[in-house]
């Protein structure tokens, strides 16, 4: 079965500062990746994934991951954080054949301060 | 486009009583899942289903049951309630095919006292 790992549960970050969140899984087949964000009393939304090709992936609004197979990890990153990206961001991987449920890590607060 | 909708979106329930939680969604997706969401423990799967009529345990299935009669709406329900199934519960549908994204709902909150 598989596994994620998010290391930090809490990260604060000053506003315009850059921020790493970090994602390791476990999985005895080749999965998907994903990051998903939930905003306050929200639901969770798509951020960015990888499913195949350029291991380097970008979402819309300046966050990006980058797949590293040998070293079972999907870091999130961004160059330069906004107090809008205060949210919680969840790591979360599939399996290629998909007839396993999609699995969570436990999420990473991310807290921008002003 | 409503996408995945959750009823009701906040209960409270005394210990012992019993209550289903519904989601539907109108984007034919094969997969829907339960996951309930707690302080310090991401989401955890409670039960999932690949398709109308089938339904498969989770990491946490224990008090809870489910039923997907039809493939839009996917049940989830609580026999007797008790004070740790506390939560905020996420219901979430996909297309089963492991690159696509999984969409969600917008959570039910429920206490139970």
């Amino acid at each position: 079965a598989q596994s994620v790992t998010q290391l930090d549960s809490q990260v604060p970050v000053f506003e315009e500062a850059p921020v790493e969140l970090r994602c390791n899984y476990s999985s005895s087949v080749s999965v998907y990746l994903f990051w998903y964000v939930q905003y306050p009393n929200q639901g969770l939304q798509l951020l960015l994934k990888y499913l195949s090709g350029s291991t380097l992936v970008e979402s819309i609004n300046g966050f990006e991951a980058e797949f590293n197979k040998s070293q079972t990890s999907f870091h999130l990153r961004k160059p330069s954080v906004h107090i809008s990206d205060t949210a919680e961001y969840f790591c979360a991987v599939m399996t290629f054949s998909g007839n396993t449920p999609l699995v969570f890590g436990k999420g990473t607060r991310l807290s921008v301060i002003a | 486009n409503a996408g995945v909708t959750q009823t009701p979106k906040f209960r409270v329930l005394k210990t012992g009583q019993s209550m289903t939680l519904l989601c539907a969604q109108d984007m034919n997706h094969e997969y829907m899942y339960w996951y309930r969401q707690d302080p310090g423990m991401g989401l955890r799967l409670i039960h999932y289903s690949v398709g109308e009529g089938t339904t498969a345990k989770g990491e946490v299935p224990d008090g809870y049951n489910v039923s997907r009669l039809k493939k839009q709406n996917f049940l989830l329900g609580l026999e007797s309630a008790a004070p740790s199934q506390t939560s905020v519960y996420f219901c979430a549908s996909s297309s089963g095919t492991g690159n696509t994204e999984a969409f969600f709902g917008q959570g039910t909150r429920l206490t139970v006292v």
